[in-house]
């Protein structure tokens, strides 16, 4: 695998269903983002970590929790989630978070019934 | 705050024709500017950067200057394909702390035979 890898690509799930989004970079990158691309709005950052710490949370819901366990893996934890958390989520890396240049996924397609 | 304009889409090009997509920005410092391409059903791709004034990003036929004095990084290309068509992101990512990539709401470029 090269690059930015998600897991799962598609995902539907209910209000009240617990589930996680899995990002993977293969870059040897320090900084990891998650974004929200809604059909309405433009891209958002939702969180930023460097070196496995949270160095940004931009004003998100506590139904969405990220988890970083090392500088190459990335984890997004949804619950009772709404419908208009409906989106594609995007996870990017970077060299590091002073560093312009950020790699993306090719995203996970999430749908909440 | 930061923020970044685009030229509302969708735009419709026949073969082999001139583009152009208009962005402008909005920002403190010295921001460096980008511009991304999503492909139906993927994530972002960097297209290409300029980091600083009078900077010439260009990529697979895709040029885009930086212009301080205008606030502007428009994207052009002088020949189009249909595999050109996609959605296109400026973005800027701001100066100072951590990195953050501003975006613009995509252009969807859609180029017929």
């Amino acid at each position: 695998e090269t690059g930015v890898t998600q897991t799962p690509r598609h995902l539907v799930m209910g209000m009240t269903n617990k589930k996680s989004l899995k990002c993977e970079q293969h870059l040897g990158h320090n900084a990891m983002y998650w974004y929200k691309q809604s059909a309405k709005k433009p891209l958002e950052l939702m969180f930023v970590y460097s070196l496995e710490e949270r160095v940004e949370n931009n004003s998100v819901p506590s139904r969405f929790s990220p988890e970083c366990p090392n500088s190459s893996h990335l984890f997004l934890h949804l619950h009772t989630l709404q419908p208009e958390d409906s989106a594609l989520y995007l996870c990017a890396s970077s060299q590091d978070p002073l560093t312009d240049t950020q790699y993306f996924g090719p995203g996970t397609r999430l749908t909440v019934l | 705050g930061d923020s970044v304009t685009q030229m509302e889409g969708p735009v419709t090009l026949s073969e082999e024709a001139f583009l152009t997509i208009n962005c402008t920005y909005t920002a403190t410092g010295y921001p460096s500017l980008f511009w991304y391409v999503q492909y139906p059903g993927e994530g972002l791709q960097l297209l290409l950067k300029a980091t600083k004034a009078d900077d010439k990003g260009s990529n697979k036929g895709f040029e885009a200057t930086y212009r301080k004095e205008t606030t502007s990084f428009h994207l052009e290309k002088g020949s189009v394909q249909v595999s050109d068509s996609a959605v296109y992101f400026c973005a800027l990512s701001t100066s100072g702390g951590y990195n953050k990539l501003i975006f613009g709401a995509g252009t969807r470029l859609a180029v017929h035979p």
